[in-house]
């Protein structure tokens, strides 16, 4: 089977810097991605990591560890506009289908 | 405006009825995806489809069926069969290959059961 395991909520306050954790089991990786998505909103895509290291795009950073099967996101300067929900996927053994872990819910505070 | 659309935003259904959900994509994608959200559940996958004729179950397909007629096209209908049909549905779309796994989601529909 496969399966996805990130924290459920997250609390930090603003300018601060965040680490969204993710694990993952899965028989075949194609590597791992993150999403973001606001409150009855759409998700939206952040990054993608398939080598081991880190990834920046401006305040957010993603790191792979396969060794591991562990990912985490990295969102610095935290602004209150990123309070939302942010998710870690993976492909399944295929290939094809694209599984999204639970999601970890991100509070920013004033 | 390249895009994914869904229709209706906001759907009720009384039950017993079947219900469908329209997601239409102009951005030539092949592959398509149909999602579940519940509270606290995170996205679970009921059906994804590759290419053209061609669909397979998610983990969660059970009163759910699906049509791919066309590449721009990938209805779910909501059956009776579906105990619990209240929640949040998202279509996606994404290139055909396995290294890139950017899928581009439409707005939602939220379909209620009365």
């Amino acid at each position: 089977g496969q399966s996805l395991e990130q924290p459920s909520e997250v609390t930090a306050v603003e300018g601060a810097i965040v680490q969204i954790n993710c694990t993952y089991q899965t028989s075949g990786f194609y590597g791992l991605s993150w999403y973001q998505q606001h409150d009855g909103g759409a998700p939206t895509f952040l990054s993608y990591n398939a080598l081991d290291g880190l990834e920046e795009t401006g305040r957010f950073s993603s790191f792979l560890s396969r060794s591991d099967s562990y990912g985490y996101l990295l969102l610095q300067e935290l602004q209150m506009k990123d309070s939302a929900s942010y998710f870690c996927a993976v492909r399944d053994e295929s290939g094809y289908a694209l599984n999204f872990g639970k999601g970890t819910s991100l509070l920013v505070t004033p | 405006d390249g895009g994914i659309t869904q229709s209706p935003k906001y759907l009720f259904r009384k039950e017993g009825q079947n219900v469908t959900l329209s997601c239409e994509q102009n951005l030539n994608h092949d592959a398509m995806y149909w999602y579940r959200q519940d509270p606290g559940q995170g996205l679970r996958l009921i059906y994804y489809s590759q290419i053209v004729n061609d669909f397979q179950k998610g983990d969660i397909a059970e009163g759910y069926s699906v049509s791919r007629e066309k590449k721009e096209s990938f209805p779910l209908t909501v059956t009776s069969a579906q105990k619990n049909p209240t929640a949040f549905y998202l279509c996606a779309s994404s290139l055909q290959g396995t290294l890139n796994t950017e899928a581009f989601f439409g707005q939602g529909t939220r379909l209620t059961v009365v």
